[in-house]
């Protein structure tokens, strides 16, 4: 059974840092990982998706990689800005099923 | 843009009414999701559906029903609410994986923040 796992649940860290999210996961047949963003009390916005057969993908400010074979992802924030603040979560789909399976979440605080 | 729209960001409503929350997205997908999350127990999976008047139950169903009239329109119906289901609903979907660069790339909406009492 897949379990998706997130460390730290946690983080503070002040303005302008760079900084690493950190997910793992059990079954290494993904067929794609996906990080969202969620602000309190809001629905989940897809950051970046990366399919199994890729190593990583950027957005702006944001890259996250995937090592299937040891069942991690991170993702990278650079320069991290107040605005960062949120939950993030990791979520992966496995091959040959339906379901998404999802990590607890690292809550995120930036300070100014 | 793929939009998933939620009717309802705040609803409260009493003990033993039946209550509909419904869900529509813009972009012909074919799978669509209801999940609920709690504080320490993350998002659960209660009810999905890979097609029109297709559906299948997720870890929990207890207490749900769905309906899928129309592609693009995902309801959860709250049979007789009770307060153990006060919750953030969240409502997805996703396209097939053929042909998709992106495929089986979730999208949600913005949550329906259901109280009991």
């Amino acid at each position: 059974k897949q379990e998706v796992t997130q460390i730290p649940a946690a983080l503070s860290v002040p303005e302008g840092e760079n900084l690493v999210l950190n997910c793992s996961f059990t079954d290494s047949a993904i067929y794609n990982l996906q990080w969202f963003r969620q602000d309190p009390g809001k629905g989940l916005t897809s950051l970046l998706l990366i399919q199994s057969s890729q190593r990583e993908q950027t957005s702006g400010r944001l890259n996250a990689s995937l090592d299937k074979s040891s069942g991690r992802s991170t993702l990278y924030i650079a320069a991290s800005q107040p605005g960062d603040s949120a939950t993030y979560l990791c979520a992966v789909f496995n091959t040959g099923g339906f379901k998404t399976i999802f990590g607890a979440g690292t809550r995120l605080f930036v300070k100014a | 843009d793929v939009k998933v729209t939620q009717s309802s960001r705040y609803l409260v409503k009493r003990t033993g009414e039946k209550v509909f929350l419904e869900c529509v997205q813009d972009m012909d997908h074919e799978n669509m999701f209801w999940y609920r999350q709690d504080p320490g127990l993350g998002l659960r999976l209660i009810y999905f559906s890979y097609d029109v008047k297709m559906k299948e139950k997720g870890d929990i169903p207890e207490g749900y029903s769905v309906s899928r009239e129309k592609k693009e329109r995902f309801s959860l119906i709250l049979e007789s609410a009770s307060t153990n289901q006060t919750s953030m609903y969240l409502c997805a979907s996703r396209p097939p994986a053929y042909g998709s660069p992106k495929s089986y790339e979730q999208y949600f909406g913005p949550g329906t923040r259901l109280t009991v009492t």
